[in-house]
């Protein structure tokens, strides 16, 4: 069955520090990947994606992930952390080709504290 | 990025009664969209996929007959909480979608902050 998962619940990093979330999936075959951020009470923001092509991936505000086939991961990552950067992340995968139909596949999320 | 608008942004209603929920993408044509529910703290779980001009395909242990959907045009669906209860209180999040785009990401809205008394 397709899956999507995040092991970490939470995560504190101080403010400047650098950020690694982790997302493993499972798909029959390499699905379009997805980065998104929710700051409380609102919607869903895109970070990134990987469709193909080169597996590290340049987002937006300085977020960047790598897509790992061999290990079915597709870590977010960011060099330092701004306090305003606190909120919940999730990973999402999609079908691709035939396959895609728009619907996604949501991790559980994590849930990024930023110390000052 | 598309931008796709949900109203009302909150809305208060008595158990009893029925609340509809707009979902409208702005700026490009949508096929397809997905209603999601969340709850506190928890993941978005999609509760039906709406193509314009086709009956809504519902996910398993949704049931069809208390959230009503309809996507009437390709830039606006309804969700519609028949006889709402308090457990039916969540944040509820629509996206939209295009085969035709070239991206193939689903666009968000805002959500909709749901609470029944």
């Amino acid at each position: 069955a397709q899956s999507v998962t995040q092991p970490d619940i939470h995560i504190t990093v101080s403010e400047g520090a650098s950020l690694e979330l982790r997302c493993n999936y499972s798909y029959g075959a390499t699905p379009y990947l997805f980065w998104y951020v929710q700051s409380p009470g609102q919607g869903l923001q895109l970070l990134l994606k990987y469709f193909s092509g080169d597996t590290l991936v340049q987002g937006i505000k300085g977020f960047e992930a790598e897509f790992k086939r061999s290990q079915s991961s597709f870590n977010l990552r960011k060099p330092s952390v701004h306090w305003s950067e606190a909120a919940e992340y999730f990973c999402a995968v999609g079908g691709v080709g035939s396959s895609n139909t728009g619907k996604l596949i949501f991790g559980q999320g994590t849930t990024l504290q930023v110390k000052p | 990025g598309a931008v796709v608008s949900q109203h009302p942004s909150r809305v208060i209603c008595k158990s009893g009664t029925s609340v509809k929920i707009e979902c409208r993408s702005l700026d490009f044509q949508a096929t397809t969209m997905f209603w999601y529910r969340q709850f506190p703290k928890q993941s978005l779980m999609l509760m039906a996929t709406s193509n314009e001009g086709s009956k809504a395909t519902y996910e398993q242990g949704v049931e069809k007959d208390k959230f009503l959907i309809n996507h009437a045009s390709l830039t606006l669906s309804t969700l519609t909480v028949t006889s709402a209860h308090p457990e039916d209180s969540s944040f509820y999040i629509c996206s939209a979608f295009s085969l035709g785009t070239p991206s193939y990401e689903q666009y968000f809205g805002p959500g909709t902050r749901l609470t029944v008394t």
